[in-house]
């Protein structure tokens, strides 16, 4: 079956902490996302990336750190300079989008991680 | 300017027609989705539109797109309590990084 999977689904850390979310995707996607999403609110970005070895900043990149050391793997690390990384989070993967090609470039869901520090 | 907007919340009778709106601000974007959040889980995409479109209807789903006004909707015909979730717009910017804008998502709840 192709298509994103992240573990584990529930994380309890304790504050201080660092902690290391998962996001595998077997859909051969250039691109990958991290984002953040709290109790009745939409998605902010954290971190893309669109090649390996390479990631950029999103909206809300503080306190957070990527790698993409494979075209598969995104890893999101929450370190403990995140002041309130309680919340779910989605890892997403997508074609690059491309005008003239027409690629649409739509993100593909993993179904998410909820962190819970405490 | 990026901004996807959408209100908040929506409720129906089982059994009705939901409308979703929601309205985008770059004229340059060339597809718009919308996607469906199940409680607890991720994204599941459900349709997008061609901007050349002004409609695209799948089964029970129907999107209408008003190009003048910037207006994206999804109807959702026969709405059943299998689609309580939340429904989220999204546009796609292309550019020299291209990206996905997403909405703030309506929550739709089905009332018998």
């Amino acid at each position: 079956d192709g298509g994103i999977t992240q573990s584990p689904k529930y994380l309890f850390r304790k504050e201080g902490q660092n902690v290391t979310l998962s996001c595998e995707q077997n859909l051969n996607h250039d691109a990958m996302y991290w984002y953040r999403q709290d109790p009745g609110q939409g998605l902010r970005l954290i971190y893309y990336s669109q090649i390996v070895n390479d990631f950029q900043k999103g909206d809300i990149a503080e306190g957070y750190s990527v790698s993409r050391e494979k075209k598969e793997s995104f890893p999101l690390t929450v370190t403990s300079a995140q002041k309130n990384p309680t919340a779910f989070y989605l890892c997403a993967s997508s074609p690059i989008p491309d005008r003239t090609s027409g690629k649409r470039g739509e993100q593909y869901f993993g179904p998410g991680t909820r962190l819970t520090v405490t | 300017g990026e901004d996807v907007e959408q209100s908040l919340f929506l409720s129906v009778r089982e059994g009705d027609s939901s409308v979703i709106n929601c309205t985008y601000t770059d004229s340059s974007s060339t597809y718009l989705y919308w996607y469906k959040q199940e409680p607890g889980a991720g994204l599941q995409l459900l349709t997008y539109i061609f901007s050349n479109m002004d409609m695209k209807q799948d089964q029970r789903l129907t999107v209408l797109l008003n190009k003048k006004d910037k207006h994206l909707s999804l109807r959702i015909a026969d709405t059943q309590t299998g689609d309580s979730a939340i429904y989220f717009c999204a546009e796609i910017l292309y550019s020299s990084a291209s990206k996905i804008i997403f909405g703030s998502g309506t929550r739709l709840s089905i009332r018998p």
